[in-house]
């Protein structure tokens, strides 16, 4: 079983629609929480970062962990074409355990 | 503002060769990070360095494969006798140390653009 799973999608979603992606993970020291956009042969670009359970906005976005279901999601309002991307959910332990552990990725698609 | 920085972006090499990586971090960070997507996967942690010191390489493959992290200059991950599997987008981030956070987490991870190294 991998520490972190995310639906690979497609996820396919007609323009204006709010989108939720989502991850699960089983290691309980995970406390650093990342959402990144990867655009094909592209880096992976940091959208939402969050720390320990709680919610957090960013003009379209909204990232939620709930650390007691060990589950995380990204919800983006009225989406565009724009943002079809590959999204990638990752999470480390934090202080002196930096390393990031990624879901697999869900590719998003926005029909015009 | 430049933001991190990986050279070269393609890489040929042919099996037996050695490739070499470039990562120059965002200014003012400190802390370097190694990640590899291979084909049609996730990316994958390798290395994680400071200035002089490897803090953590649980990821690195046992075998022909080295990084470091200059007192001066761009971090180099280096792959020896290169195989048709080393073959994928290699990516580098960095992030501030703690002192230097500042507005953003030391724990926030700001990737570049890759090095995709294909092996024939």
């Amino acid at each position: 079983q991998k520490e972190v799973e995310q639906d690979p999608g497609p996820l396919s979603v007609p323009e204006g629609a709010i989108v939720s992606l989502n991850c699960t993970y089983s290691n309980s020291a995970f406390q650093y929480f990342m959402w990144y956009r990867q655009y094909s042969r592209k880096g992976p670009e940091l959208l939402m970062y969050t720390y320990s359970s709680g919610n957090k906005e960013d003009g379209r976005f909204t990232a939620q962990v709930d650390k007691s279901s060990k589950y995380i999601s990204l919800f983006i309002r009225d989406s565009q074409p724009s943002d079809s991307a590959t999204y990638l959910c990752a999470m480390s332990a934090g202080t002196g355990r930096r390393a990031l552990t990624f879901g697999s990725g869900t590719r998003l698609q926005v029909q015009p | 503002n430049a933001g991190v920085m990986q050279n070269p972006r393609h890489l040929v090499r042919r099996r037996g060769q050695e490739a070499r990586l470039r990562c120059s971090p965002m200014k003012g960070h400190s802390h370097v990070y190694w990640y590899r997507q291979l084909p049609e996967e996730g990316l994958k942690f390798m290395v994680y360095l400071q200035k002089e010191n490897i803090i953590d390489e649980s990821g690195m493959p046992k075998e022909r494969f080295s990084a470091e992290f200059p007192k001066e200059g761009p971090s180099i991950l280096r792959i020896q006798q290169v195989v048709r599997g080393d073959s994928a987008a290699y990516f580098c981030a960095s992030s501030p140390s703690s002192a230097a956070s500042g507005r953003s987490s030391y724990n926030e991870q700001f990737f570049g653009p890759g090095t995709r190294l294909t092996v024939l």
